[in-house]
């Protein structure tokens, strides 16, 4: 079946610092990705998302890439702030049919000032 | 434009009492509807989800059920609680239309059993 493998945490980073949280993925045919992030207390929010291969999704300075070849979709932001402090998961649709997510466990992101 | 939510937002419950949790969508029409559950120091499971009116697939056996009784209303019960029911409850959407593979979600349900 479908896996969403990412690394786990605490991931704790100075402010402006380079973000890299890797994610890899085992599917059937060609999945979309997605990675949502939940703030403290809060539900998940889309953060951004690619349907295709090479496809790249970005918002609010975060940016992955869907690498077919290497089955990953690794989040990159080039400069951390405070307020990026949460939980990011990785996921992924394979469109089948309960074409709901299948999720990583979760990274905990701790930005320090 | 869409928007998602369920209640109550904590709720905590004795061994044995029944539960409900409640979701409703707007701005859309026959969406896909889910639950999944996020317990503590784990990632997050779907429990159920629903194509239609009264469809409703279950993707783990547990101690919960879930019932569709309106295009935009989706609820989580159990007669009897356990202890393993606690946990982060999240109902979530997705546009069945042409553009519809992104999944959305409500603010959450904070499940203490006691």
């Amino acid at each position: 079946g479908d896996s969403v493998t990412q690394m786990e945490g605490p991931v704790t980073l100075s402010e402006e610092a380079f973000l890299t949280i890797n994610c890899t993925y085992t599917a059937t045919g060609y999945p979309s990705l997605f990675w949502y992030v939940q703030y403290p207390g809060e539900g998940l929010q889309l953060l951004l998302k690619a349907t295709k291969a090479d496809d790249k999704g970005s918002n609010k300075g975060f940016e992955a890439t869907y690498r077919k070849e290497t089955t990953s979709f690794h989040l990159e932001k080039g400069s951390v702030q405070v307020s990026d402090s949460a939980v990011y998961f990785c996921a992924l649709s394979d469109g089948g049919g309960a074409d709901g997510l299948t999720f990583g466990k979760g990274t905990h992101l701790i930005i320090q000032p | 434009s869409q928007t998602i939510h369920q209640w109550p937002a904590t709720l905590v419950q004795p061994v044995g009492s029944p539960l409900s949790l409640e979701c409703t969508v707007e701005g859309t029409s026959n969406p896909n509807l889910y639950w999944y559950r996020q317990a503590a120091g784990r990632g997050l499971q779907l429990l159920f989800y629903s194509v239609g009116i009264g469809q409703i697939s279950s993707e783990v056996p547990q101690n919960l059920s879930a019932s569709r009784p309106q295009d935009r209303q989706f609820i989580l019960s159990s007669k009897k609680l356990l202890l393993s029911d606690s946990g982060f409850y999240l109902c979530a959407w997705r546009d069945t239309g042409a553009s519809g593979n992104t999944i959305y979600f409500g603010e959450g349900s904070w499940l203490t059993v006691v």
